[in-house]
């Protein structure tokens, strides 16, 4: 069963514009840690941000912004003032505890940013 | 800074044959990872390893295997390629934490096999 769902399949945008990406995971672990990573065309999956269960305050850095929210199983991902240089495919991606790190991935969002 | 590296960025094989993906990391990590990638499907885990010389199946392990030799090294064999294991491979590595704990996994820059 999918663990990570990643509604969204493309976004498409113009530049400065905002756009939030949505992923909602599933897990019966308390225990348990979420990630975004981002692809750009060039292929390598690029690691944005870590939030374990037990830290659901929210992080802004730079234009980007997570918003972790347990009651609803949800950790979204926000670009501020979007640029052409954010056009990507962006992951969502859960681990749980004794997993040896195993990350589970979501079908990604394709964020398509126009001039 | 951080550094995993793949053998080949793009490769063109026939069915039938015997095929080597490489992956070295240079960050003394202990867990390395092969997942493919395949459009709306996300990354899915085929094998990983927490050791040399260790190995533990993913989500699709079926028509791989893999070897670790070094805990530099982790390569993905496919014993007879098929035109189904077309996609893009992507190795990763992390540190092991105590008891499986999870830390971030670092992503090499992929190699997009086509089997013909």
């Amino acid at each position: 069963a999918q663990k990570v769902t990643q509604a969204q399949t493309e976004i498409s945008v113009v530049e400065k514009e905002d756009v939030t990406l949505d992923c909602v995971y599933e897990t019966r672990d308390t225990t348990y840690y979420l990630f975004w990573y981002k692809q750009p065309p060039s292929g390598e999956l690029v690691f944005l941000i870590r939030r374990n269960s037990f830290d659901e305050q929210n992080e802004i850095s730079g234009r980007y912004s997570w918003n972790f929210q347990k009651s609803t199983s949800s950790f979204n991902f926000t670009i501020t003032a979007s640029q052409v240089v954010d056009s990507a495919v962006y992951f969502c991606a859960l681990s749980e505890k004794d997993s040896w790190g195993k990350l589970q991935f979501g079908a990604g969002t394709q964020v398509v940013v126009t001039p | 800074d951080v550094k995993v590296t793949q053998s080949s960025r793009y490769l063109v094989k026939r069915t039938g044959e015997k095929v080597f993906l490489e992956c070295v990391q240079d960050m003394d990590h202990e867990n390395m990872f092969w997942y493919r990638q395949d459009p709306g499907l996300g990354l899915r885990l085929i094998y990983f390893s927490y050791d040399v010389k260790m190995k533990e199946k993913g989500d699709i392990p079926e028509g791989y295997s893999v070897s670790r030799e070094k805990k530099e090294r982790f390569s993905l064999i496919l014993e007879s390629a098929s035109t189904n294991q077309t996609s893009m491979y992507l190795c990763a590595s992390s540190t092991r934490l105590a008891a499986k704990g999870v830390d971030t996994q670092y992503f090499g820059p992929g190699t997009r096999l086509t089997v013909l």
